[in-house]
């Protein structure tokens, strides 16, 4: 099992709509847990983290994060064109961060 | 100027080459790392340091070694290079302290093995 899954996508949204990524962790002990955007060739980008349970929102950006589930989502509102990229998340553990292998996210104009 | 810096940006090669990627970062940060990425697979690490001394492989480090010349500094080798270590390569840098301190990545190497 990998450290951390995510939705493999891809993932069609059309143009104001929520976008809804999710991802799972195996490691009970996971401290923090974090989003990045990447887009094509490009290198991972923050858009937020979180590590309390519960939601924490930033902008049209929400995380939102189950420990006893070992889960964590990224909900994206109002998605705009611009938001069509790879989403990855990353969960830590022992102080470096494993990736999950990305949600790729397309919205529609 | 970018914070964390790669070089080469692109760089192709032939089987069995030695070869190294660069990486310097001016944030001042103790840890640096090195991940690959293949379509679909997400970022793979490949060997981290949290400070000159201290080096430790990651998920892949077979066929890899690695350099911390200085804090700021960190040297990625690809001994004899094979055409399945093509990927895009990435270095990160990452305070210590604290679990939710940010990483930050270079732009990356494109390597193609021939």
């Amino acid at each position: 099992q990998k450290e951390v899954e995510q939705n493999s996508g891809p993932l069609s949204v059309p143009e104001g709509a929520i976008a809804s990524l999710n991802c799972t962790y195996s490691d009970r002990g996971s401290q923090s847990f974090f989003w990045y955007r990447q887009y094509s060739g490009k290198s991972p980008e923050l858009i937020m983290f979180i590590y309390s349970n519960g939601d924490k929102e930033d902008g049209r950006f929400t995380a939102q994060l189950n420990k006893a589930s070992q889960y964590v989502s990224l909900l994206i509102r109002d998605s705009q064109p611009s938001d069509s990229a790879t989403y990855l998340c990353a969960v830590v553990n022992d102080y470096k961060l494993s990736f999950g292998a990305g949600t790729t996210v397309t919205v529609r104009a | 100027d970018a914070d964390v810096t790669q070089t080469p940006r692109n760089r192709i090669t032939k089987t069995g080459k030695r070869i190294m990627l660069e990486c310097s970062q001016t944030k001042g940060h103790d840890r640096m790392y090195w991940y690959r990425q293949d379509p679909g697979l997400g970022l793979q690490l490949i060997y981290y340091s949290f400070d000159v001394k201290d080096i430790n492989k990651g998920e892949i480090s077979d066929g890899y070694s690695v350099s911390r010349q200085a804090q700021a500094k960190f040297s990625l080798s690809l001994e004899s290079a094979i055409p399945n270590q093509t990927a895009l390569y990435f270095c990160a840098t990452r305070a210590g302290g604290a679990f939710d301190n940010e990483q930050f990545f270079g732009p990356g190497t494109r390597l193609t093995v021939l």
